[in-house]
């Protein structure tokens, strides 16, 4: 089964509203990280959180990690027409070598 | 720079027909990875290979065989194709370490009839 799951499944915001995106996951991590895909292209990396930190930033992205809990959200500010996409979360789950993904959420930012 | 390169984009093959998916890197990583994306499932690791020379089973590995044949190639081989096959296929790469991200190539669309 999928280490991560991420909530909701879709989501659809007003340009300029704020999207946040959850992931649970099942086992210890490494870290964590969240990858966008437009359609019909390859994953692209966003941002990666290592298992000691709580929270990072870059740019509009916000990321959170809360090991207790086994779960992260990813928070897009002030969205644009061109987030519209999906977004993943994966965990590292041992020593780097295994990226296991989760479902993805789809999100659509609306003009 | 190309990244990582997959060959080909699109395949339509018949139940049974083999055929042997090609990936490449030029960004010198140990790691490389082949994924399927199905509609509503997310990404599921077929095999990966941590170094030249190694390669171990992912989620979903029965039907596929892998070849790591150096550091820059990691080829994927359906030997006799199912309908269940039909798929997205995604290769990846990624450095050594635990904090490193992974680079995907573009995909192949793989159909089988």
């Amino acid at each position: 089964s999928q280490q991560g799951e991420e909530d909701p499944q879709a989501l659809s915001i007003q340009e300029g509203e704020n999207a946040t995106m959850n992931c649970s996951y099942k086992t210890s991590i490494n870290n964590l990280q969240w990858y966008r895909q437009n359609s019909g292209r390859g994953l692209v990396h966003l941002i990666l959180i290592r298992s000691n930190e709580r929270e990072k930033h870059s740019g509009r992205l916000r990321v959170t990690l809360d090991t207790s809990k086994k779960s992260s959200s990813l928070l897009i500010t002030a969205s644009r027409a061109a987030d519209t996409a999906s977004y993943f979360c994966a965990t590292d789950v041992a020593s780097g070598s295994r990226l296991t993904f989760g479902e993805g959420t789809q999100l659509t930012v609306n003009p | 720079n190309a990244g990582v390169t997959q060959t080909p984009k699109f395949q339509v093959l018949k139940t049974g027909q083999s055929m042997t998916l090609q990936c490449a890197q030029d960004m010198n990583h140990n790691s490389m990875y082949w994924y399927r994306q199905d509609p509503g499932m997310g990404l599921r690791l077929i095999y990966y290979s941590a170094s030249e020379g190694t390669t171990d089973k992912g989620e979903v590995p029965n039907g596929y065989n892998v070849s790591r044949l150096n550091k820059r190639e990691f080829s994927l081989r359906l030997e006799s194709a199912a309908p269940s096959q039909t798929s997205v296929y995604f290769c990846a790469s990624a450095p050594s370490g635990i904090y490193t991200e992974a680079f995907f190539g573009q995909g192949t669309r793989l159909t089988v009839v």
